[in-house]
């Protein structure tokens, strides 16, 4: 699976857009991005995937550049609930079962 | 829906002695993932399995471990000796192939595993 690079920390104010960005410059044709995040002391929760259209559900936006080599993750209004470690996942969405999880990104919601 | 659940949320052990996780899926659910997680090491698959079925151990970490799935409703992760560096928050997951997110795993809340 292609390899992600996510910016360890981030903080937002509370009420504004989190911008988790997201770099998968080795990505394959049929690798999808995945974003999960997991609030403390808690089990990794589903957010969205995508493979290369825009696309938005209930709990955020995701946002994959042209190239497919980058995306961004978009909380559009932060609440203090969304504080959490936020992991992007390239893999394919068939064949192969593996989640792997890096480090991910810590996101602080500051009110 | 309950979610999955498992059990126990908490346990204490002394090196050398057997631990057994356990884990309920999501009804209807046709795959079942365990998982661990340390600080050193972050959320690591352990194995996995589909309709009962073992498909990739491959990371098991020795033969310590075992896991089994009797059935569709119920897996078992086992320790046995267990030693203090297995100590870590161990997960279980479950997904099926009919939702609409495809490939979306449920996770408990994760049974925290401290080895003395």
């Amino acid at each position: 699976d292609a390899k992600t690079t996510q910016p360890p920390s981030m903080d937002c104010a509370e009420g504004r857009a989190a911008n988790l960005p997201c770099n998968h410059s080795t990505i394959s044709g049929n690798e999808y991005v995945y974003w999960y995040r997991q609030i403390h002391s808690q089990g990794p929760q589903y957010i969205i995937h995508g493979l290369k259209n825009n696309e938005t559900n209930e709990m955020a936006s995701l946002i994959i550049t042209e190239d497919r080599k980058s995306s961004t993750l978009i909380l559009p209004h932060a609440t203090l609930r969304d504080t959490a470690v936020y992991y992007c996942i390239v893999r394919p969405n068939f064949g192969n079962e593996k989640l792997t999880f890096g480090t991910g990104t810590r996101l602080t919601i500051i009110p | 829906d309950a979610g999955v659940i498992q059990s126990p949320r908490h346990e204490v052990t002394e090196m050398g002695q057997e631990v057994t996780l356990r884990c309920k899926p999501i009804s209807g659910h046709d795959y079942l993932f365990w998982y661990r997680q340390t600080m050193m090491r972050g959320l690591e698959l352990l194995i996995y399995f589909n309709n009962n079925v073992p498909i990739d151990d491959s990371g098991m970490p020795e033969d310590r471990f075992s896991a089994k799935m009797p059935n569709a409703s119920f897996s078992t992760l086992k320790i046995q000796p267990s030693e203090p560096r297995d100590s870590a928050v161990y997960f279980c997951a479950s997904r099926t192939d009919r939702s609409v997110s495809y490939n979306e795993q449920f996770f408990g809340p994760g049974t925290r595993l401290t080895v003395l």
